[in-house]
């Protein structure tokens, strides 16, 4: 079974600018969730969707949003480029099963705002 | 705040020893326990899952949870140099779909 697939995996873009992840879950999995990674915050908790609906969001600010389709792939979008906003952003899919529901993390995009 | 807090090492062990690893939580709701492991430059891998109190062991992993003392640990037999890597501590509290809050990782290095 594939894993979760993000692309792209390189990005670099300019103070300002926009820009849009993709994600695919694995199979069958009907949650996706995003977090940021950086050496000085470790992971942390952007947002998660289910069944095309947010159903939880972290503590970041408006410019950081997403969406699900609803083949349950799931796209993130980050306006207005700060750079504090370069960091690996990790996609993860779950079967968000009752009782416990662990994450598969995709590769990740790596973003360097200029 | 929901807090997980780890020690950030680095935890230095020779090959075949054993290396522990522990992870305190705040929130006393939470009931899933995870942890993973993140080589450098790639992705956080989910190595070991515990949902009740007691021991759960996969190969050479242990993990531990105690929810009395909101304590979880890890403990690595054998430690090969392979397994030098970051390891993460994630609980997720299942009343708020599947996020996960995240300590910042533990540094493990097994030398040769």
């Amino acid at each position: 079974k594939a894993g979760v697939t993000q692309t792209p995996r390189y990005l670099i873009k300019t103070r300002g600018q926009q820009v849009t992840l993709s994600c695919s879950p694995i199979s069958g999995h009907r949650s996706v969730s995003w977090y940021q990674q950086t050496p000085g915050q470790g992971l942390q908790f952007l947002f998660e969707y289910f069944s095309e609906t947010q159903r939880n969001k972290g503590n970041f600010p408006g410019r950081f949003s997403g969406r699900q389709f609803s083949n349950s792939r799931s796209e993130m979008n980050v306006s207005t480029l700060e750079l504090g906003d370069s960091a690996l952003y990790l996609c993860a899919s779950s079967l968000d099963r009752v009782g416990g529901s662990p994450l598969h993390f995709g590769n990740g995009t790596r973003l360097t705002v200029t | 705040q929901k807090e997980v807090e780890q020690n950030s090492g680095p935890l230095s062990v020779p090959e075949g020893a054993i290396a522990s690893l522990n992870c305190t939580y705040s929130d006393r709701v939470s009931q899933s326990f995870f942890w993973y492991r993140q080589y450098s430059g790639k992705s956080p891998e989910l190595i070991m899952s515990i949902y009740s109190n007691g021991d759960k062991e996969d190969g050479r992993f242990t993990a531990q949870l105690n929810k009395a003392s909101q304590y979880v640990s890890l403990l690595i037999r054998d430690s090969q140099p392979s397994d030098s890597a970051t390891y993460l501590c994630a609980v997720q509290t299942n009343q708020a779909g599947t996020a996960l809050i995240f300590g910042k990782g533990t540094t493990l290095s097994v030398s040769s």
